[in-house]
């Protein structure tokens, strides 16, 4: 079965850092690429990032240049460094992987772990 | 990077029939096959219900369609159940290997 399980978010001061986890298990994750998707309270989804198999990274062009988004393979995990926080980066942040059938959709989302940028 | 736009919301009587449509740019919906489709209830995650413009990962009941023409991508959910009372959302590829996601339509099953 595959599941992904996101970790890191907690409440964090605007101009500060957080780095999200996503522990990844039920499929070869160095396979897949990976994604991250945040959802602020009472909105839609937005997208986020992505790594692909081969470890390169895109970005939405509302966080290129303060996240980062990397993955270990031999940890089976996905990660995103953020940095430069700011009250509209609050959001339930969710790992998600690209779809087995197809490599453009979002087959396995975690269940998210919220953000709280605020003073 | 835009939103697609969806309607806010849509409604249909039980074993009824909706369409939510989903419209985008030459830059994603108009270019590439890769719209997907994604169900959210309360307090959940979201689900795939249609990759690739049309196509149901298993498991997915075939009440669920997807189709597109032009710049607008479009899910069909017939035999409306209870069940299917959620949020849902499209997403599409688009140039410069990125993802957007539309707004999101509240379907209420009344």
């Amino acid at each position: 079965e595959v599941q992904l399980v996101e970790s890191g978010g907690g409440l964090v001061q605007p101009g500060g850092s957080l780095r999200l986890s996503c522990a990844a298990s039920g499929f070869t994750f160095r396979t897949y690429d990976m994604h991250w998707v945040r959802q602020a309270p009472g909105k839609g989804l937005e997208w986020v990032a992505c790594v692909r198999t081969g470890g390169d990274p895109h970005y939405s062009d509302s966080v290129k240049g303060r996240f980062t988004i990397s993955r270990d393979n031999g940890k089976s995990s996905l990660y995103l460094q953020m940095n430069s926080l700011r009250a509209g980066d609050t959001a339930v942040y969710y790992c998600a992987r690209a779809g087995s059938s197809g490599w453009y959709s979002l087959d396995h989302w975690g269940q998210g772990t919220l953000v709280t940028v605020s003073s | 990077q835009s939103a697609l736009t969806q309607p806010a919301s849509v409604s249909g009587s039980l074993g009824q029939s909706i369409t939510i449509s989903c419209t985008g740019t030459s830059s994603d919906i108009g270019t590439y096959k890769y719209v997907s489709w994604y169900q959210q209830h309360p307090g959940k995650a979201p689900k795939i219900m249609i990759f690739d413009v049309s196509y149901r990962p298993p498991g997915i009941s075939d009440r669920f369609s997807g189709s597109k023409s032009g710049n607008t991508a479009s899910l069909t959910i017939s035999g409306l159940q209870a069940e299917d009372e959620a949020d849902y959302y499209c997403s599409s590829y688009k140039s410069g290997i990125t993802w957007v996601f539309g707004g999101g339509t509240t379907l209420t099953v009344l």
